[in-house]
């Protein structure tokens, strides 16, 4: 079956500093990966996405590239901001396997102290 | 206007009871969904619909039913509420493209205690 595996955190970070949260996937088929984000007390809302290998989403400063030779998906961002804080989902969506629903990391807490 | 809304934000009861949570999406999405969050903000799919259709339904105790009356709405009823069963319950849409799911669109969420 599909799985996402994510980085375990929480992840830690200075103000500016430079932020990479791990992402590897396994699928059927050919998937399309999503990042996630989830601030405190809210819903989730949907960072970034990329559909086929190479691609690259961005939003907000945030990126991931689908390398599909390394099933990876890494969210990066050059320089984060305490409101950066919050847990970060990488997820993916694969029709092959005929599941209409996304597959889920266990995600991701980041804090981002001033 | 709220994408995904959910009622109520915080329900807090006692075990034994029966509860309802009820959410509605105004995107014109054709699929719906319930997730579970726990303390660990691990997130679960419970069961998902389309078109009124249950399509999902993951080992979940059947206290747990899901009633669909329209594609606009997805009601979740729990009887006999256990302390297990406190978390945060997350009502999601999303359009079914040729069965490929692209985004989901979340709700707010519903924090239930069971006390």
């Amino acid at each position: 079956g599909n799985s996402v595996t994510q980085m375990e955190g929480p992840v830690t970070l200075s103000e500016e500093a430079f932020l990479t949260i791990n992402c590897t996937y396994t699928a059927t088929g050919y998937p399309s990966l999503f990042w996630y984000v989830q601030y405190p007390g809210e819903g989730l809302q949907l960072l970034l996405k990329a559909t086929k290998a190479d691609d690259k989403g961005s939003n907000k400063g945030f990126e991931a590239t689908y390398r599909k030779e390394t099933t990876s998906f890494h969210l990066e961002k050059g320089s984060v901001q305490v409101s950066d804080s919050a847990v970060y989902f990488c997820a993916l969506s694969d029709r092959a396997t005929g599941r209409r629903a996304l597959t889920f990391g266990s995600g991701t807490r980041l804090q981002v102290q001033p | 206007d709220t994408a995904v809304s959910q009622t109520p934000k915080y329900l807090v009861t006692q075990m034994g009871n029966d509860k309802s949570i009820k959410c509605e999406q105004n995107l014109g999405h054709d699929t719906m969904y319930w997730y579970k969050q726990d303390s660990k903000k691990f997130l679960k799919i419970m069961f998902s619909y389309n078109n009124k259709e249950l399509i999902i339904n993951e080992t979940v105790p059947n206290r747990f039913s899901p009633k669909s009356p329209d594609k606009a709405h997805l009601n979740l009823h729990i009887n006999s509420l256990e302390l297990g069963d406190s978390a945060v319950y997350f009502c999601a849409s999303s359009q079914d493209v040729g069965g490929m799911i692209y985004e989901q669109y979340f709700g707010p969420g519903t924090r239930l205690t069971v006390t």
